[in-house]
């Protein structure tokens, strides 16, 4: 079964608006990533928090992370058209082995 | 090379044939894994190398499927006797491990296409 659970699962916007995407996970995690995947591909690393850290920013991407209620949230400020395409969240966990579990993904459209 | 490379890009095979995909991984990562993606889902873990050990095989979905790897470089996957429900993109990624193991950013390929006619 799957680690990470998006909400929501698509989620369209306008150019300049903010897109905020949810991850709930179940067990105890090492640390958190999100990626980001084009047309079905390869998936880009975007950013990683570690389970004792709260938040952290890089460029427009803000990440949170409550571990009290396992979940996390990408925001993503200002966004651009550029910016369409799926975000996963992947948790690792040594409870749940060594490899890196993904979630479903949160499709994000934003329009001009 | 740069980055982590796939090959094929896309394959087509009949039904009953035997594929065998390959990925090339970022030089010096140790840790390698194979993942699969059905059209419209997220990622499920298929199998996990780390330099020298055991493989982490939990995620193979039967005994069709096999995966190889040859110290830290060039690792195969190969599944027999295909069939339709194979067909996904098949995602190789592959990581530095570092000493804490709160760092483990993976480099995703561009995956393998794999339809089954």
């Amino acid at each position: 079964s799957q680690q990470g659970e998006e909400d929501p699962q698509a989620l369209s916007i306008q150019e300049g608006e903010n897109a905020t995407m949810n991850c709930s996970y179940k067990t105890s995690i090492n640390n958190l990533q999100w990626y980001r995947q084009n047309s079905g591909r390869g998936l880009v690393h975007l950013i990683l928090i570690r389970s004792n850290e709260r938040e952290k920013h890089s460029g427009r991407l803000r990440v949170t992370l409550d571990t009290s209620k396992k979940s996390s949230s990408l925001l993503i400020t200002a966004s651009r058209a550029a910016d369409t395409a799926s975000y996963f969240c992947a948790t690792g966990s040594n409870q749940a082995g060594t490899a890196l579990i993904f979630g479903k993904g949160t499709t994000l459209s934003v329009s001009s | 090379g740069a980055g982590v490379s796939q090959s094929p890009s896309n394959k087509v095979t009949e039904k009953g044939k035997d594929v065998e995909l390959r990925c090339d991984p970022i030089s010096g990562h140790t840790a390698l894994y194979w993942y699969r993606q059905r059209l419209g889902q997220g990622l499920e873990f298929l199998i996990y190398f780390q330099g020298n050990s055991a493989p982490d095989k939990s995620g193979l979905p039967s005994d069709r499927f096999s995966a190889e790897r040859t110290g830290e470089s060039v690792s195969t996957l190969t599944i027999q006797r295909t069939q339709q429900e194979d067909s996904a993109v098949y995602l190789c990624a592959s990581s530095l491990v570092r000493l804490t193991r709160g760092d483990t950013e993976a480099f995703f390929g561009q995956g393998t296409r794999l339809t089954v006619v």
